[in-house]
């Protein structure tokens, strides 16, 4: 299995719901990355989680939550979210001890915020 | 900081070679992705230069001169399907090794 698999691949919802993206990957990767893509612009790093612990936040608000139960899973918990978080979320992963890698991405989820 | 620069647009022909130009300014560099992502798609990872030279993977190739701050993807036997964006994008020690900062992309097109 050399693939990130996303769900859903497309949410639309209210700016007082609260909903979950998820991203699994089975290829053994110890990092997993939540990216935020506008269009035409390039993917902008949110967080880092290494080893199933967060180590990296890029001042990302609140209303975004991330979580790693495992290692093979990462979650993003969203509430109370604002049109302008409207986006394609991405998420990755790479395998950090080798050192030719290179980081592999999830077909993305298309967030439509109402 | 890191200051990664593409051009933003090129056009080409079905069957051309084109080369898309990357210029980073970064301390501590760590390495330089090339993705390639189609429209409403995610990005598909290309090459991974560490190491000066040029690394050759099928019609694609990627070069990387550290001194220069420079790298290219070079894409022969151009086909249709090759229109799409291509990212640059630096890994550095001072930002942290796992932090992946893209450039804004070039967008490619192929007419037949």
């Amino acid at each position: 299995d050399t693939e990130v698999t996303q769900t859903p691949k497309h949410l639309v919802m209210g700016m007082t719901n609260k909903k979950s993206l998820k991203c699994e990957q089975h290829m053994g990767h110890r990092a997993m990355y939540w990216y935020k893509q506008k269009a035409k612009k390039p993917p902008e790093l949110m967080f880092v989680y290494s080893y199933e612990k967060l180590s990296i936040n890029e001042s990302v608000p609140s209303r975004f939550s991330p979580e790693c139960p495992n290692s093979s899973l990462l979650n993003l918990h969203l509430h109370a979210l604002q049109p302008e978080d409207s986006a394609l979320y991405l998420c990755a992963s790479s395998q950090e001890s080798v050192k030719r890698e290179g980081k592999f991405f999830g077909p993305g989820t298309r967030l439509t915020v109402l | 900081g890191q200051n990664i620069d593409q051009p933003t647009e090129m056009t080409a022909t079905e069957g051309a070679i084109v080369q898309i130009n990357c210029t980073y300014q970064t301390s501590g560099f760590n390495g330089l992705f090339w993705y390639q992502q189609h429209a409403g798609e995610a990005p598909t990872f290309l090459s991974y230069n560490v190491l000066d030279g040029l690394e050759e993977k099928g019609r694609f190739s990627s070069f990387l001169s550290r001194s220069k701050g420079y790298s290219y993807l070079l894409l022969k036997e151009l086909q249709m399907k090759d229109s799409a964006s291509y990212l640059c994008a630096v890994k550095s020690l001072n930002t942290g090794f796992q932090k992946l900062v893209f450039g804004t992309g070039t967008r490619l097109l192929v007419s037949p």
